[in-house]
């Protein structure tokens, strides 16, 4: 199967702990990138990496970082956790930033 | 940075009417305005997407109007169903490496009842 996947699906822990989510993707696409979706449906690019550059949104606070091994994995790992960091976090992929496939989420809750 | 708008933010009509979403953005240097319908519970799904370069495209029941001179963009619905039920997000994207101006607007709830 082609797709876009993330896990886990859910995740709940408390302020201050650290947090790891993954992705991969099995499109062959050479872009990926991380978005934050709020209670609203608000949706927040975070970073999008390809095989030559990572691009940070300049808003995103230094406890995130994103992790990648190669063009299909692209994590997201979270030092300590606050309680705003609860959230959707939508991974995706795309050929050449044009129509990007989205992984289901994984939903975030900070106690 | 760049901002999309959209209106309405929400929407109810009756199936087999026909609907318009307006989509605004303000930096000129976007030139690709794909379009994704997040139905409940599922994944963010691509449905149309348009280039600078054009005025319009359909695909099926969605038609996508494209103004460069205003910035606006606008998705027509026709003969909705059930199925349409969703939010539809715009977004505009540079596509020149410079993703962290890749912006969506904020989605219009569309409901159709049956």
């Amino acid at each position: 199967e082609t797709a876009v996947f993330q896990t886990p699906n859910y995740h709940v822990t408390q302020v201050g702990n650290e947090v790891s989510f993954n992705c991969k993707q099995t499109l062959g696409h050479d872009t990926m990138y991380w978005y934050k979706q709020d209670s609203k449906k608000l949706l927040k690019i975070m970073f999008s990496y390809n095989n030559k550059q990572l691009i940070v949104n300049e808003t995103v606070p230094r406890r995130f970082s994103p992790q990648s091994s190669d063009k299909a994995h692209l994590n997201l790992r979270i030092k300590s956790v606050e309680p705003e960091d609860s959230a959707v976090y939508l991974c995706a992929s795309s050929l050449r930033g044009y129509e990007q496939y989205f992984g289901p989420g994984t939903r975030l809750t900070v106690l | 940075g760049e901002q999309v708008e959209q209106l309405p933010s929400s929407l109810i009509v009756q199936e087999g009417a026909s609907v318009l979403i307006n989509c605004s953005y303000t930096d000129s240097a976007s030139v690709y305005f794909p379009w994704y319908k997040q139905e409940p519970g599922k994944r963010l799904q691509f449905i149309i997407d348009i280039r600078s370069n054009m005025e319009r495209k359909q695909n099926q029941r969605l038609t996508l109007l494209f103004d460069k001179k205003t910035k606006h963009l606008s998705l027509h619905i026709t003969a909705t169903q059930p199925g349409d039920s969703a939010i539809y997000f715009c977004s505009a994207n540079p596509l020149s490496g410079s993703f962290n101006k890749l912006t969506f607007g904020a989605g219009t709830r569309l409901a159709v009842c049956p």
